[in-house]
């Protein structure tokens, strides 16, 4: 099956301060990529739609100055939390989908973000 | 607006006991409908994409079946190591997002 890898798997920052996370697909080209938050016991909330060489397209509700997304790469996209605060605290996960691979998403194994 | 609503939220079974589990949808045209197994603290693992009503798909003691209306997850005899939280996903046509509905727990019991 399809790999997915995410980085840091788990982090803990001090409000105020900013934190990234990477995602990668690791065999291989992710045209679209896709980040979650997950609260506990809830299912998967989409943030944004990340797609190689453009601007994220994000839902409703969603800062985008405050998740920024990059797909710079067809085998990486990053999420940046700026100036984080206790309630930005959640599971982040993404997905990544090849057009080779059909409509299937792979999602990486998540990043537990805790902001103190 | 796309709607996925899973049933039971949450369902214990014995080691061996059968059982399924449903995912009722409404789409505006179906692209696909996915199923995904979460572990705590895991990301969704892929399990099956079904298509068109009628298609079936089977791993293991995992066993998908899709209707115009609804999808089910039907697991034969199952065992502890199939404990996770289920969940349905639908893609609409002309649409790459997936809608997911808020999963099924399930606990097998040795």
């Amino acid at each position: 099956g399809a790999v997915v890898s995410q980085h840091p798997s788990r982090v803990i920052c001090k409000s105020g301060t900013s934190v990234k996370i990477e995602c990668r697909s690791l065999d291989f080209q992710a045209t679209t990529m896709f980040w979650y938050r997950q609260f506990p016991k809830k299912s998967l909330m989409l943030m944004a739609t990340s797609n190689e060489g453009s601007k994220a397209t994000y839902e409703q509700g969603v800062e985008k100055d405050k998740f920024l997304i990059n797909h710079a790469s067809l085998t990486l996209s990053t999420l940046t939390v700026t100036s984080a605060h206790p309630e930005d605290s959640s599971f982040y996960i993404c997905s990544a989908l090849s057009g080779n691979r059909g409509n299937e998403q792979y999602f990486g194994p998540g990043t537990r973000l805790t902001v103190t | 607006e796309d709607q996925v609503t899973q049933s039971p939220e949450a369902l214990r079974l014995q080691e061996g006991e059968s059982s399924s589990l449903n995912c009722s949808y409404t789409v505006s045209g179906l692209r696909g409908l996915f199923w995904y197994r979460q572990d705590p603290g895991k990301g969704p693992e892929f399990l099956f994409t079904l298509y068109s009503a009628g298609e079936e798909k089977e791993k293991e003691r995992l066993k998908a079946t899709l209707t115009k209306k609804e999808s089910f997850l039907h697991i034969t005899a199952p065992k502890p190591e199939d404990s996770a939280t289920y969940l349905c996903a639908v893609q609409a046509v002309g649409n790459e997002k997936l809608t997911f509905g808020t999963g099924t727990r399930l606990t097998i019991i040795p």
